[in-house]
Formats: C-alpha cells, structure tokens, sequence
C-alpha cells in the first residue's frame, strides 16, 4: 500500500517563528487532507489539498503531486498551534485515506 | 452547521458490559467513518459507510458493531471488549468518499 512519511516527527518552536512541515508519499494521490490534533484530541481539517497551494490565515499548503511531496507552513506560531499535525493521503480511486505517523508541534510562550 | 457530535465523550466499561458510541452529523454527508487512535499513533480506520452501507470493514473484531440506522447517524456497539481496546473513538463525516474529512471530538473508552 501507498506510503506517508512525515518530518520532522517533533518540533520546539518559539512563539513568533515559521515552520515547514513536510509529507512525503510513495504513490500517485487524488486526495491529500491535512489536521491538526490539539492536546485535547480534537482534529481539524485544514486543508484538502491534492495539488496546488491554498492559504488559510496563518497557515498556507502546497503539494506537489508529481513529486509526491506535500509542505504545510505556519507563519508567525502561538501557543495554540501546539499538537500533532497529520498528512493524510488516498491513492487514486475509492480508497480510504492513509495517515502518516504525525508531527508533534510544541510552541513555546 | 459544520460539526459531528459524538457521545459520550467518556466511557468507562467492564470486559462483560455492553455500551454504544453515537455519532451524529447534520451536513447532509454521505460517507461516514469510524476511527480507532491509540495514544500517539495516527487514527486506524475500522469502518466506512456509504449512503448507509457498509462498504469497508477493516478487519475489525466482532465485538465491535457499527450501525447506520439513516444517514445522519452512525453508531458503534461495544460488547466483551478487551483492555487493549481502551482508546479514543473518533467518528468522522465527508461528502464523499474523496472529500474533505470532518472529526468529531471523540469517545475516550477504557475498557477495565
């Protein structure tokens, strides 16, 4: 089956700086989604994304289908970007959405 | 209305009780989902329902049974659970089966 690979698996910022997360995956895609997870076990779609770039606020994504990689970028972190972020991807056809292992965002006040 | 609601939020069970997970959207969604996640692991897919079949099961035990009574409700009967079953229950809804995915917030279950 398709493979989801995200880096880095944790991340410490300072409240203010940028980040890029990235979602690499092993096979051709027509649905890619982005959550995050809060400390409180809620997710949240923020993006579905299977090619192209979009913005929402803080927090822009771009993939890059024929490469097989997508980027998520939050700009200018809080405290409350904290939690696990997840790339979640099905390969073409009817098929369920496989989710990578997650990024573990920690922003620091 | 952009929400799935499940209940409870909290279950506590013993090895011989019987409970259920309900799972609730109003977004006129096709395609409903429920999901396993242990602590820090990515959500497991146990069962899909499309236009209120059952169109994947994901080798999931028998002792656990989804039901979708129509299309705005999705339940999960729990019966002989295990130990290792304690998890957070995640319900989820879409359009369609390649749409965006909405969560709901959760069953934390402890099986004892």
């Amino acid at each position: 089956g398709i493979q989801v690979e995200q880096s880095p698996p944790d991340l410490i910022l300072q409240e203010g700086a940028n980040s890029t997360l990235r979602c690499n995956f092993s096979d051709s895609v027509n649905n890619l989604q982005w959550f995050h997870q809060n400390p409180w076990g809620q997710l949240i779609n923020l993006f579905y994304i299977p090619s192209g770039t979009k913005q929402n606020g803080r927090l822009s994504a771009t993939t890059v289908a024929t490469e097989r990689y997508s980027l998520l970028y939050i700009s200018s972190s809080q405290t409350t970007d904290s939690g696990v972020y997840f790339c979640a991807v099905a390969p073409s056809g009817n098929t369920p959405l496989v989710f990578g292992k997650g990024t573990r965002l920690s922003v620091i006040a | 209305d952009t929400e799935v609601t499940q209940t409870p939020k909290h279950l506590v069970m013993g090895m011989t009780n019987k409970k259920s997970l309900k799972c609730e959207q109003h977004m006129g969604h096709r395609a409903m989902y429920w999901y396993k996640q242990k602590a820090k692991k990515p959500p497991e897919l146990m069962f899909v329902y499309s236009y209120e079949k059952l169109s994947i099961n994901e080798s999931v035990p028998s002792r656990f049974s989804p039901e979708c009574p129509n299309s705005s409700l999705l339940n999960l009967h729990l019966h002989a659970l295990q130990p290792e079953d304690s998890a957070l229950y995640l319900c989820a809804s879409s359009q369609g089966r390649v749409e965006k995915l909405f969560f709901g917030s959760g069953t934390q279950l402890s099986v004892l």
